[in-house]
Protein backbone atom coordinates (compact mmCIF):
# COMPACT_ATOMS: atom_id res chain seq x y z
CA UNK A 1 0.00 0.00 0.00
CA UNK A 2 1.14 3.62 -1.04
CA UNK A 3 2.28 5.99 2.04
CA UNK A 4 3.63 8.09 0.38
CA UNK A 5 1.33 9.16 -2.48
CA UNK A 6 2.20 11.87 -5.72
CA UNK A 7 -0.15 13.62 -8.25
CA UNK A 8 -0.09 13.33 -11.31
CA UNK A 9 2.59 11.04 -12.12
CA UNK A 10 3.23 13.14 -15.07
CA UNK A 11 2.78 16.43 -15.58
CA UNK A 12 2.88 18.83 -18.50
CA UNK A 13 2.75 22.55 -18.17
CA UNK A 14 3.65 25.50 -20.39
CA UNK A 15 6.60 27.71 -19.77
CA UNK A 16 5.53 30.21 -17.39
CA UNK A 17 2.53 28.94 -16.30
CA UNK A 18 1.41 28.18 -12.62
CA UNK A 19 1.93 24.47 -11.79
CA UNK A 20 1.13 22.56 -8.47
CA UNK A 21 2.28 19.33 -7.50
CA UNK A 22 0.84 17.48 -4.77
CA UNK A 23 1.95 14.84 -2.01
CA UNK A 24 -0.11 12.91 0.15
CA UNK A 25 0.97 10.58 3.12
CA UNK A 26 -0.76 8.29 5.39
CA UNK A 27 2.32 7.96 8.31
CA UNK A 28 1.61 10.62 10.16
CA UNK A 29 5.11 11.89 9.54
CA UNK A 30 5.86 15.40 11.62
CA UNK A 31 8.46 15.97 8.06
CA UNK A 32 7.71 16.44 4.59
CA UNK A 33 10.47 16.86 1.77
CA UNK A 34 10.85 18.29 -1.35
CA UNK A 35 13.12 17.23 -3.78
CA UNK A 36 14.00 17.96 -6.85
CA UNK A 37 15.58 15.48 -9.27
CA UNK A 38 16.75 16.77 -13.14
CA UNK A 39 18.32 14.11 -15.15
CA UNK A 40 21.20 12.01 -14.49
CA UNK A 41 21.65 14.21 -11.35
CA UNK A 42 21.44 13.78 -7.27
CA UNK A 43 18.15 14.43 -6.02
CA UNK A 44 18.57 17.78 -4.38
CA UNK A 45 16.49 19.85 -1.40
CA UNK A 46 14.37 22.10 -1.99
CA UNK A 47 12.53 22.49 1.41
CA UNK A 48 10.92 20.92 4.12
CA UNK A 49 8.15 21.45 6.97
CA UNK A 50 9.00 19.96 10.27
CA UNK A 51 5.03 20.29 11.61
CA UNK A 52 4.26 23.63 10.04
CA UNK A 53 7.44 25.17 10.20
CA UNK A 54 8.84 25.79 6.69
CA UNK A 55 12.65 25.51 5.88
CA UNK A 56 13.87 26.21 3.02
CA UNK A 57 17.11 25.73 1.82
CA UNK A 58 19.37 28.76 0.52
CA UNK A 59 19.70 27.97 -2.91
CA UNK A 60 16.69 27.31 -3.76
CA UNK A 61 14.68 29.74 -6.22
CA UNK A 62 12.06 32.31 -5.24
CA UNK A 63 9.38 30.51 -8.26
CA UNK A 64 9.17 27.23 -5.99
CA UNK A 65 6.94 27.62 -2.75
CA UNK A 66 5.22 25.06 -0.91
CA UNK A 67 2.38 24.44 1.36
CA UNK A 68 1.42 22.41 3.61
CA UNK A 69 -2.16 22.71 4.93
CA UNK A 70 -2.00 19.83 7.32
CA UNK A 71 -0.38 16.67 8.75
CA UNK A 72 -0.98 14.64 5.51
CA UNK A 73 -0.97 16.96 2.58
CA UNK A 74 2.03 18.74 1.45
CA UNK A 75 2.15 21.06 -2.51
CA UNK A 76 4.80 22.42 -4.46
CA UNK A 77 4.10 25.62 -6.50
CA UNK A 78 6.12 26.92 -9.46
CA UNK A 79 4.96 30.21 -10.00
CA UNK A 80 6.36 30.39 -13.53
CA UNK A 81 8.03 27.36 -14.65
CA UNK A 82 11.18 27.35 -17.01
CA UNK A 83 12.16 25.16 -19.25
CA UNK A 84 15.19 24.51 -16.40
CA UNK A 85 12.33 23.40 -14.04
CA UNK A 86 11.89 19.91 -16.24
CA UNK A 87 13.01 17.53 -13.24
CA UNK A 88 11.63 14.59 -11.32
CA UNK A 89 9.76 16.37 -7.97
CA UNK A 90 10.00 13.56 -5.20
CA UNK A 91 7.66 14.07 -1.83
CA UNK A 92 9.58 12.39 1.11
CA UNK A 93 8.57 12.24 4.93
CA UNK A 94 10.36 11.20 7.87
CA UNK A 95 9.29 10.99 11.61
CA UNK A 96 11.37 13.61 13.17
CA UNK A 97 14.75 14.85 11.83
CA UNK A 98 17.73 13.91 13.94
CA UNK A 99 19.33 13.05 10.89
CA UNK A 100 19.65 8.87 11.22
CA UNK A 101 15.80 8.18 10.46
CA UNK A 102 14.90 6.65 7.07
CA UNK A 103 12.87 9.02 4.44
CA UNK A 104 10.15 7.37 2.98
CA UNK A 105 9.56 8.45 -0.62
CA UNK A 106 6.66 8.58 -3.08
CA UNK A 107 6.77 7.65 -6.64
CA UNK A 108 7.56 11.30 -7.69
CA UNK A 109 5.85 13.52 -10.53
CA UNK A 110 7.65 14.28 -13.36
CA UNK A 111 7.29 17.69 -14.63
CA UNK A 112 7.77 18.20 -18.63
CA UNK A 113 7.32 22.17 -19.56
CA UNK A 114 6.85 22.52 -23.11
CA UNK B 1 29.64 22.04 2.17
CA UNK B 2 28.71 18.37 2.45
CA UNK B 3 29.16 16.50 -1.19
CA UNK B 4 28.80 12.96 -1.93
CA UNK B 5 30.73 11.12 -4.95
CA UNK B 6 29.27 7.99 -6.49
CA UNK B 7 32.40 6.53 -8.54
CA UNK B 8 30.50 4.40 -11.02
CA UNK B 9 27.46 5.70 -13.29
CA UNK B 10 26.76 3.09 -14.56
CA UNK B 11 27.60 -0.93 -14.21
CA UNK B 12 27.02 -4.16 -15.83
CA UNK B 13 27.40 -6.97 -14.29
CA UNK B 14 26.67 -10.70 -15.19
CA UNK B 15 24.19 -12.59 -12.58
CA UNK B 16 25.89 -14.36 -9.69
CA UNK B 17 28.88 -11.72 -9.98
CA UNK B 18 30.20 -9.63 -7.03
CA UNK B 19 29.50 -6.06 -6.80
CA UNK B 20 30.85 -3.27 -4.84
CA UNK B 21 29.65 0.52 -5.58
CA UNK B 22 31.92 3.25 -4.52
CA UNK B 23 30.65 6.22 -2.41
CA UNK B 24 33.12 9.08 -0.73
CA UNK B 25 32.00 11.64 1.06
CA UNK B 26 33.05 15.31 2.50
CA UNK B 27 32.01 16.81 5.77
CA UNK B 28 34.63 16.72 8.59
CA UNK B 29 32.04 15.84 11.37
CA UNK B 30 30.04 12.90 12.27
CA UNK B 31 28.13 11.72 10.05
CA UNK B 32 24.62 9.66 9.10
CA UNK B 33 25.13 7.43 6.12
CA UNK B 34 22.28 5.55 3.54
CA UNK B 35 22.28 3.58 0.43
CA UNK B 36 18.83 4.12 -1.78
CA UNK B 37 18.12 2.06 -4.13
CA UNK B 38 15.20 2.78 -7.02
CA UNK B 39 14.49 -0.06 -8.91
CA UNK B 40 13.00 0.43 -12.33
CA UNK B 41 9.19 2.14 -12.06
CA UNK B 42 9.48 3.00 -7.94
CA UNK B 43 9.79 5.23 -6.34
CA UNK B 44 13.54 5.28 -3.62
CA UNK B 45 13.52 3.22 -0.46
CA UNK B 46 15.90 2.67 1.99
CA UNK B 47 18.51 -0.11 1.48
CA UNK B 48 20.67 0.59 4.50
CA UNK B 49 21.61 3.06 6.93
CA UNK B 50 25.11 3.64 9.41
CA UNK B 51 24.65 6.14 12.46
CA UNK B 52 26.76 4.31 14.72
CA UNK B 53 28.02 1.26 15.85
CA UNK B 54 29.12 -1.47 13.78
CA UNK B 55 31.11 -0.20 10.75
CA UNK B 56 29.99 -3.42 9.06
CA UNK B 57 25.89 -2.60 8.29
CA UNK B 58 23.57 -5.18 6.57
CA UNK B 59 20.81 -4.15 4.73
CA UNK B 60 18.01 -5.92 2.82
CA UNK B 61 18.19 -8.67 -0.03
CA UNK B 62 21.79 -9.52 0.62
CA UNK B 63 23.24 -5.85 0.83
CA UNK B 64 25.89 -4.49 3.13
CA UNK B 65 28.10 -1.41 3.32
CA UNK B 66 31.52 -0.82 5.19
CA UNK B 67 31.68 2.82 6.70
CA UNK B 68 35.69 3.68 6.70
CA UNK B 69 36.26 7.09 8.54
CA UNK B 70 39.46 7.45 7.51
CA UNK B 71 38.62 6.74 3.87
CA UNK B 72 35.36 9.01 4.11
CA UNK B 73 34.04 5.96 2.48
CA UNK B 74 30.98 3.79 2.31
CA UNK B 75 30.42 1.08 0.11
CA UNK B 76 27.97 -1.05 -1.04
CA UNK B 77 28.86 -4.48 -1.25
CA UNK B 78 26.95 -8.20 -2.35
CA UNK B 79 28.46 -11.29 -3.10
CA UNK B 80 26.65 -12.15 -5.95
CA UNK B 81 24.41 -10.66 -7.72
CA UNK B 82 20.77 -11.12 -9.25
CA UNK B 83 18.89 -9.55 -11.88
CA UNK B 84 16.60 -8.63 -9.72
CA UNK B 85 19.25 -6.17 -8.67
CA UNK B 86 18.98 -4.03 -11.79
CA UNK B 87 17.86 -0.81 -10.15
CA UNK B 88 19.49 2.92 -9.42
CA UNK B 89 21.81 2.80 -6.49
CA UNK B 90 21.82 6.11 -4.13
CA UNK B 91 24.46 6.69 -1.60
CA UNK B 92 23.39 9.88 0.71
CA UNK B 93 24.93 11.59 4.00
CA UNK B 94 23.49 13.70 6.10
CA UNK B 95 25.25 15.45 8.96
CA UNK B 96 24.78 14.14 12.30
CA UNK B 97 21.90 16.73 14.62
CA UNK B 98 20.77 17.94 10.86
CA UNK B 99 17.72 18.80 9.91
CA UNK B 100 17.22 15.77 8.07
CA UNK B 101 19.01 16.96 5.20
CA UNK B 102 20.53 14.26 2.56
CA UNK B 103 22.68 15.08 0.36
CA UNK B 104 22.58 12.59 -2.41
CA UNK B 105 25.30 11.44 -4.83
CA UNK B 106 24.40 11.51 -8.42
CA UNK B 107 23.31 7.40 -8.64
CA UNK B 108 24.88 4.47 -9.73
CA UNK B 109 22.73 2.94 -12.39
CA UNK B 110 23.51 -1.75 -11.89
CA UNK B 111 22.41 -3.39 -14.89
CA UNK B 112 22.16 -7.29 -14.41
CA UNK B 113 22.18 -9.53 -17.11
CA UNK B 114 20.77 -13.20 -16.57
Amino acid sequence: DAMVIQNPRYQVTQFGKPVTLSCSQTLNHNVMYWYQQKSSQAPKLLFHYYDKDFNNEADTPDNFQSRRPNTSFCFLDIRSPGLGDAAMYLCATSTIRTGSEKLFFGSGTQLSVL
Amino acid sequence: AQSVSQHNHHVILSEAASLELGCNYSYGGTVNLFWYVQYPGQHLQLLLKYFSGDPLVKGIKGFEAEFIKSKFSFNLRKPSVQWSDTAEYFCAVNAAGNTGKLIFGQGTTLQVKP
